[in-house]
């Protein structure tokens, strides 16, 4: 049981270059979610996803896009790198909310824009 | 929004003794209260949550408490050994799943 992949594991960007970061759960959980992990601070809710074909904003949207069109996949989209979004980025899922519903994380992607 | 702060940032115990978190939240109306752990180079791990209609929670040696009137919540952990050093985050949610992180705290076991 694989729970859930996140791709590539370190990846270096270029100013204005863009990226998918990749995420695939094998638990048939219906919500997902992207947080970025800055330095010295918790982690952020960037973009979630309740189901396939329904996303939404989290905290800190900008400069990113998702998409979720099956159940497995939520990968996330940057369409201009900044160096701003410098992270590390986790992907996390769960099968629904409320009791007994934990979100299980990746290992995460370490992002450098230079 | 819910800001959720997190104290201390750094924790060193010896071996044995016991390690104590605290968070405090903005937001009244959150009730799930998860505590994550995070080794190096790995995702966070739930360890233990609680919700609002509950006053303290135990795992073997991991208890959460929680005081909603003065909003803060509460990590410990008892007879801490050496596997327990890792960076442990509170959180907190007003709808079950949207959660709320804290910075982060850096726990060190010394043997």
């Amino acid at each position: 049981n694989a729970g859930v992949t996140q791709t590539p594991k370190f990846r270096i960007l270029k100013i204005g270059q863009s990226m998918t970061l990749q995420c695939t759960q094998d638990m048939n959980h219906n919500y997902m979610y992207w947080y970025r992990q800055d330095p010295g601070m918790g982690l952020k809710l960037i973009y979630y996803s309740v189901g396939a074909g329904i996303t939404d904003k989290g905290e800190v949207p900008n400069g990113y896009n998702v998409s979720r069109s099956t159940t497995e996949d939520f990968p996330l989209r940057l369409e201009l790198a900044a160096p701003s979004q410098t992270s590390v980025y986790f992907c996390a899922s769960s099968y629904d909310r409320g009791d007994g519903q934990p979100q299980h994380f990746g290992d995460g992607t370490r992002l450098s824009i230079l | 929004g819910e800001n959720v702060e997190q104290h201390p940032s750094t924790l060193s115990v010896q071996e044995g003794d016991s390690a104590v978190i605290k968070c405090t939240y903005s937001d009244s109306a959150s009730n799930y209260f998860p505590w994550y752990k995070q080794e190096l180079g790995k995702g966070p791990q739930l360890i233990i949550d609680i919700r609002s209609n509950v006053g303290e929670k135990k795992d073997q040696r991991i208890a959460v408490t929680l005081n909603k009137t003065a909003k803060h919540f509460s990590l410990h952990i008892t007879e801490t050994q050496p596997e327990d050093s890792a960076v442990y985050f509170c959180a907190a949610s007003d709808d079950d799943y949207k959660l709320s992180f804290g910075a982060g705290t850096t726990v060190t076991v010394r043997a």
